[in-house]
């Protein structure tokens, strides 16, 4: 069964400390992978996607993605946190079979330290 | 510039009580997309458009429904809001060519007396 897993449910960082949240998948086509940031009472900002060639992608917000297929991994990282990234933050695969939806993880609740 | 307006931002409704929420784009795209989201879970798609074509998730309550009159905006009714109604929701769009990323509006946030 297609899903998506993000094992942390809570990070904590100090604000200039490097950050890296996981993201497992587990899909059998192609992956079309996705990171979205949530702010409090806010919609989703799309960061960075991954659909084909370059493993590693960037994004705004100085954040940058790593695809490994034998790992079925998408990890999200940032080398220097800033107290505005505290925000919760969606790995998601987008389905190809029919109208493209996402599968979404549970998310991870990044907290930063001052 | 909102591409993707959802209004309102907050509703407050009572229980029982039929209640709409809004969502209009500017992207003029052709999916459309409502989820719902729920207090630290991941959204959950509840529906969505292709054009006119809806498109409901099995486990989607009756008591939602959807409309689209036209591209630019989409309805969400609950018909009978109860309690475990008040979330967060969300809606979405995405080109119909190929894989594209979804815009999200900011949501609107339902609570239930």
């Amino acid at each position: 069964a297609q899903s998506v897993t993000q094992p942390d449910i809570h990070i904590t960082v100090s604000e200039g400390a490097s950050l890296e949240l996981r993201c497992n998948y587990s899909y059998g086509a192609t992956p079309y992978l996705f990171w979205y940031v949530q702010s409090p009472g806010q919609g989703l900002q799309l960061l960075l996607k991954y659909f084909s060639g370059d493993t590693l992608v960037q994004g705004i917000k100085g954040f940058e993605a790593e695809f490994k297929r034998s790992q079925s991994s998408f990890n999200l990282r940032k080398p220097s946190v800033h107290w505005s990234d505290a925000a919760e933050y969606f790995c998601a695969v987008a389905t190809t079979s029919g109208t493209y939806k996402y599968i979404f993880g549970t998310g991870t609740r990044l907290k930063v330290l001052a | 510039d909102a591409m993707v307006i959802q209004n309102p931002r907050y509703q407050v409704t009572q229980f029982g009580k039929p209640v709409t929420l809004s969502c209009s784009q500017t992207l003029n795209h052709n999916v459309m997309y409502w989820y719902q989201q729920k207090s630290s879970q991941a959204p959950k798609l509840l529906f969505h458009y292709y054009d006119k074509d809806f498109n409901n998730e099995a486990d989607t309550p009756d008591n939602f429904q959807s409309r689209r009159p036209n591209t630019s905006f989409c309805f969400l009714d609950i018909r009978s809001p109860g309690l475990g109604d008040a979330a967060m929701y969300l809606c979405a769009t995405s080109p119909r060519q190929g894989v594209r990323p979804q815009h999200f509006g900011d949501g609107t946030r339902l609570s239930i007396l």
